[in-house]
């Protein structure tokens, strides 16, 4: 069966510190690969979104980037984080097709101090 | 451009009434439709999908293309379906893009 990890589940970090939140899937490959942020009142706001190895799109302008280095890695990253970038980070995967349901990760809560 | 909109933030309601949860929607093509909800302290999941016409938990969602709407309904609902509702179009050819409403927080009293 299909998992999904995303690790870690909660991280403090300072601002002007860099960030790496890690999502890997398991069961199944070349997945489509998603970055959310969930904000209170602004809903799921979709970040980045991987059809393939290295390949990244970005829905909004921000400091925030994204890489797939392997099929089912898929990595969010800043290199000096932002008090705004606190919130809460998803990240999810489906089979591609216009039909396909997501499934999501548990979820990282980032705080930036 | 691509976008989803749900007009309640929170929608308050007494165990065994009708539930309507408003979603309208913006694209130029023939989109797929999704409801998906996240209960306290539990994963975002798939609730429905237009495509599958059914049923799940009581609720139903029919699309609507003359007034772009996928609005959710149950007509009685319950304390446990308390949670949050988000809407979501699906997009992008064979490549499948995902986006998301706000979100309606969905409340049932006793």
């Amino acid at each position: 069966s299909q998992t999904i990890h995303q690790w870690p589940a909660t991280l403090v970090q300072p601002v002007g510190s860099p960030l790496s939140l890690e999502c890997t899937v398991e069961g199944t490959s070349n997945p489509n690969l998603y970055w959310y942020r969930q904000a209170a009142g602004r809903g799921l706001q979709l970040l980045f979104y991987s059809v393939g190895i290295g390949q990244i799109s970005s829905e909004v302008p921000q400091n925030l980037s994204a890489s797939r280095p392997q099929d089912r890695q898929f990595i969010l990253s800043s290199k000096k984080l932002l008090l705004s970038d606190s919130g809460f980070y998803l990240c999810a995967w489906s089979t591609g097709t216009i039909v396909s349901e997501a499934f999501f990760g548990q979820g990282t809560r980032l705080t930036v101090v | 451009a691509q976008r989803v909109t749900q007009p309640e933030k929170l929608l308050s309601v007494f165990k065994g009434a009708p539930v309507e949860l408003k979603c309208n929607y913006s694209y130029s093509g023939s989109p797929e439709l999704f409801w998906y909800v996240q209960y306290s302290r539990q994963r975002l999941q798939l609730l429905l999908r237009h495509i599958s016409r059914e049923s799940i938990k009581g609720f139903t969602a029919d699309l609507n293309k003359g007034e772009t709407s996928f609005h959710l309904k149950k007509p009685f609902a319950q304390e446990e379906d308390s949670a949050m509702y988000y809407c979501a179009l699906n997009y992008g050819g064979s490549q499948g893009n995902l986006i998301f409403g706000k979100g309606t927080k969905l409340s049932v009293k006793p």
